[in-house]
């Protein structure tokens, strides 16, 4: 497509509920990564992906968050029995190549917005 | 660990003024990339510059510009000719440019600073 794309937009369910939010990145991006960002805060990084593996998951807070990128591109985060500090804005964004390279522009998605009752 | 710090919660502007936002960073890298992006109400975060630290330069695009100080460790965002739609949450980033370590490109980012532009 032609930017990252995340649904849904808007997500509102009852702790304890699992979730999933999904990331499709931009076509051919190989390096694909996961923020949350809670009300009035900066982004906090949660997981990154090169292709299919994931190199880095040292941001999930807590293993009730997982995350799977199938096919070297859609992602899925998926958050188990939510809790209402799970509240927040998760976004993810997809780069054509990881670090070290010259270019390491970051595109965004719009974020999925997941508030716990 | 890299740390960003952003100083101003918010800031606010008369439209067609000067603004500048404050960042500084923490790293014991010195090879990097700097980042603003800027995120309006529709959360979409929108690259608005960038500048490599090996670059004395400062990066420049339109009406934005960055003051970069390399030894002090500081990265400000300079806004000039104000206007309605530059109003949002500006954050400041960073990025290693080693490809080995951990950091894997991701960005690491400040609070953020929300700017307030009055007609």
């Amino acid at each position: 497509g032609a930017g990252v794309s995340q649904s849904p937009s808007n997500k509102v369910t009852e702790k304890g509920k699992d979730v999933e939010l999904r990331c499709d990145p931009i076509s051919g991006h190989t390096a694909l990564y996961w923020y949350r960002q809670s009300l009035g805060q900066g982004l906090e990084f949660l997981i990154y992906f090169q292709g299919n593996s994931a190199p880095d998951k040292s941001g999930l807070p807590s293993d009730r968050f997982s995350a799977e990128r199938t096919g070297g591109s859609v992602s899925t985060l998926t958050i188990q029995r939510t809790q209402q500090e799970d509240s927040a804005v998760y976004l993810c964004a997809s780069s054509l190549v990881s670090a070290g390279t010259s270019n390491g522009e970051l595109f965004f998605g719009e974020g999925s917005r997941l508030t716990v009752l | 660990a890299q740390t960003v710090t952003q100083s101003q919660p918010e800031m606010s502007v008369q439209e067609a003024e000067t603004v500048t936002l404050s960042c500084t960073y923490d790293t014991s890298e010195s090879d990097y990339y700097l980042f603003w992006y800027k995120q309006p109400p529709s959360r979409q975060m929108i690259l608005v510059i960038r500048q490599e630290a090996y670059k004395q330069q400062n990066a420049t695009e339109n009406r934005f510009s960055v003051n970069f100080q390399k030894a002090a460790k500081s990265f400000s965002l300079k806004i000039s000719d104000s206007q309605l739609g530059d109003a949002a949450m500006y954050f400041c980033a960073y990025r290693s440019a080693y490809a080995g370590g951990t950091s894997y490109g991701k960005l690491t980012f400040g609070q953020g600073t929300i700017l307030t532009v009055h007609p």
